[in-house]
């Protein structure tokens, strides 16, 4: 019921090309669903959240996707880089349970120049 | 940078040994969250303590402990270490504990040999 799955494990696209990363959740109490990014070495950072009564975000050149009776949310990158090589976390929490993540297993991108 | 803190960066210890590990929470942020993350995997949430006190726990044992102190840093400490136990080990602190956005530290590389 907490879990969280993410896919595909891994992903290698050309520069300028768009990264399709994508979650689902059973859990329909989990009301805030962030992205992270992370890098070897280093701990994750937010990129991008969305609450579901929105099913469209974007920040930049990222974009969370949101399919509330699917139980989906994906991530876009747009125009990639190879700076965008990493990992990408996607999570949940809810915040009746004290807003504690739920991660899932993680996306490691590759952009080749 | 994200302003949260992690000390030491690595650590070497023995099966059976006890462990401190440290987090400094960004500035005005009450509330910080430990999470294990063991290699190749998303992190997973050990528990949380807001002013003080433990606000939520995660499905490990109770050899995993924590404090948090008036200036809302914290410890986290793991008694009789396990060769499973080794992990990068995640802070991450936010305004309070009904906020959403939680900023992580760098981590806490933890090997058991």
């Amino acid at each position: 019921q907490q879990q969280v799955k993410q896919s595909p494990q891994s992903l290698i696209v050309q520069k300028g090309g768009i990264p399709i990363i994508n979650c689902a959740y059973e859990n329909t109490a989990f009301d805030y669903f962030p992205w992270y990014q992370q890098f070897p070495g280093k701990g994750p950072a937010l990129l991008i959240a969305i609450r579901p009564d929105v099913s469209e975000k974007k920040e930049g050149r990222f974009t969370i996707s949101f399919n509330k009776s699917a139980k989906q949310f994906s991530l876009h990158i747009m125009d990639s880089q190879p700076g965008d090589s990493a990992t990408y976390f996607c999570a949940a929490s809810y915040s009746n349970a004290g807003n504690m993540l739920t991660f899932g297993g993680g996306t490691r991108l590759m952009v080749k120049p | 940078e994200t302003g949260v803190t992690q000390s030491p960066t690595h650590l070497i210890k023995t099966r059976g040994q006890q462990v401190t590990l440290r987090c400094s929470s960004q500035s005005g942020h009450n509330t910080v969250s430990w999470y294990q993350q063991a290699l190749g995997q998303g992190p997973q949430f050990i528990f949380q303590y807001y002013r003080e006190e433990e606000n939520g726990r995660g499905n490990f044992p109770p050899r995993f402990s924590g404090l948090q102190f008036p200036n809302y840093s914290s410890e986290l400490n793991v008694n009789a270490l396990e060769l499973d136990d080794s992990a990068l080990y995640l802070c991450a602190s936010r305004q309070t504990r009904s906020t959403d956005t939680q900023y992580f530290g760098p981590g806490t590389r933890l090997t058991v040999l």
